[in-house]
């Protein structure tokens, strides 16, 4: 299993420019959720979904839309990006309630994103 | 609302010595709490979670709802060991609530 992957590894954009994050797990997960990390701020919650074709905000959701058409994938957009969305972006998945009790997340390895 | 407190963003020990990593929560119900860490460069994986009382790497965590900590101790650093830690919170057993709450993370360095 390859786990949670987040394609692509590393991004430079341009104020005002557009691009799609992708996130995909194949653990079977019924959640999934977006971060961003910054230095001397943690991990904070951008978007989760807690069902194919369901999505909600998190702790720091303007700037950002996702999308969640199929379970095994999270997609977040930035529709026009400004530099104060330079951050390294994660990904993470866990099973729900239903299916296990832990909610423990995994992890992808980041997207590092600069907006110059 | 929950909170997730790591009053050190740094703190640096020497090879062989204890090291002790604070969190500190905020929560009126039964919280779920866990240690991430995250090696240089890395994903973030799960250390330990407090309803598990196990022993990961050496390092072991105690849940004190008295004093609403969640400390991280492991009496003999490594090298290995520097990295980035994170205290999170899950509000609450079971039911609906599935979002975690990270501190801001405490970046330890062992050295040599």
């Amino acid at each position: 299993n390859a786990g949670v992957t987040q394609t692509p590894k590393f991004r430079v954009l341009k104020t005002g420019q557009s691009m799609t994050l992708l996130c995909a797990q194949d653990m079977n997960h019924e959640y999934m959720y977006w971060y961003r990390q910054d230095p001397g701020m943690g991990l904070r919650l951008i978007h989760y979904s807690v069902g194919e074709g369901t999505t909600a905000k998190g702790e720091v959701p303007d700037g950002y839309n996702v999308s969640r058409l199929k379970k095994q994938n999270f997609l977040l957009g930035l529709e026009s990006a400004a530099p104060s969305q330079t951050s390294v972006y994660f990904c993470a998945s866990s099973y729900s309630h239903r299916q296990l009790s832990s909610y423990e997340q995994y992890f992808g390895p980041g997207t590092r994103l600069t907006v110059t | 609302a929950q909170r997730v407190t790591q009053p050190e963003k740094l703190l640096s020990v020497f090879k062989g010595a204890p090291v002790e990593l604070k969190c500190n929560y905020s929560y009126s119900g039964s919280p779920e709490l866990f240690w991430y860490v995250q090696y240089s460069r890395q994903r973030l994986q799960l250390l330990l979670r407090h309803i598990s009382r196990e022993s990961i790497k050496g390092f072991t965590a105690d849940l004190n709802k008295g004093e609403t900590s969640f400390h991280l101790k492991k009496p003999f650093a490594q090298e290995e060991d520097s990295a980035m830690y994170y205290c999170a919170l899950r509000g609450g057993r079971g039911g609906s609530n599935y979002k975690l709450t990270f501190g801001k993370g405490t970046l330890l360095t062992v050295n040599p």
